[in-house]
């Protein structure tokens, strides 16, 4: 079983549309769940990240976990084309940090 | 925000020569950075883990002979592709740990001739 796992799409939503992405893992006792985004042929960039179970929203981005479910999400209000992009999940755990492979998400205008 | 600068951005080379690409954080100490490779449409691969003043630590199949990794100091680690080969062309990119997660590089592209 990976240990971070995402649905690598693609991913397309209209603009102006909720984008939502999902993300599970594998070890009970992560600590730290972060969502990157990454542009074609860039790094990937921090969004967000989240401690606690619950949503974290900041701007038109909202975090959710749920540690009971092993999830979680990354919600993307009013969709962009800018926004079209790999989104990796990551997982800190232990002193390790593993990514997902990623979703892509394509905002169609 | 913590930044690590890295260079080159992109750097083309001939079979068999070597490459080396540097990262250095800017406004704050990396004990400890990570380097990760990317092939095109694939998700970061982590390589290995290198750690200020000793021994870096490779992935498993990661070639340690080949993969020469040196953190000399807090705020600079270095990674160089030795002997060159168009199969290494990838998306290099480092990263360090910071208090909010990890912040990467700008990513260097290696591209083999």
């Amino acid at each position: 079983q990976k240990e971070v796992e995402q649905n690598s799409g693609p991913l397309s939503v209209p603009e102006g549309a909720i984008a939502s992405l999902n993300c599970t893992y594998s070890d009970r006792g992560s600590q730290s769940f972060f969502w990157y985004r990454q542009y074609s042929g860039k790094s990937p960039e921090l969004i967000m990240f989240i401690y606690s179970n619950g949503d974290k929203e900041d701007g038109r981005f909202t975090a959710q976990l749920n540690k009971a479910s092993q999830y979680v999400s990354l919600l993307i209000r009013d969709s962009q084309p800018s926004d079209s992009a790999t989104y990796l999940c990551a997982v800190y755990y232990n002193n390790d940090m593993r990514f997902g492979a990623g979703t892509r998400l394509t905002v169609k205008p | 925000g913590a930044v690590v600068s890295q260079h080159p951005s992109r750097v083309i080379c001939k079979s068999g020569t070597s490459v080396k690409i540097e990262c250095r954080s800017l406004d704050f100490q990396a004990t400890t950075m990570f380097w990760y490779r990317q092939f095109p449409k694939q998700s970061l691969m982590l390589m290995a883990t290198s750690n200020e003043g000793s021994k870096a630590t490779y992935e498993q199949g990661v070639e340690k002979d080949k993969f020469l990794i040196n953190h000399a100091s807090l705020t600079l680690s270095t990674l160089t592709v030795t002997s060159a080969h168009p199969e290494d062309s990838s998306f290099y990119i480092c990263s360090a740990m910071v208090n909010y997660g990890y912040t990467f590089g700008s990513g260097t592209r290696l591209t083999v001739v």
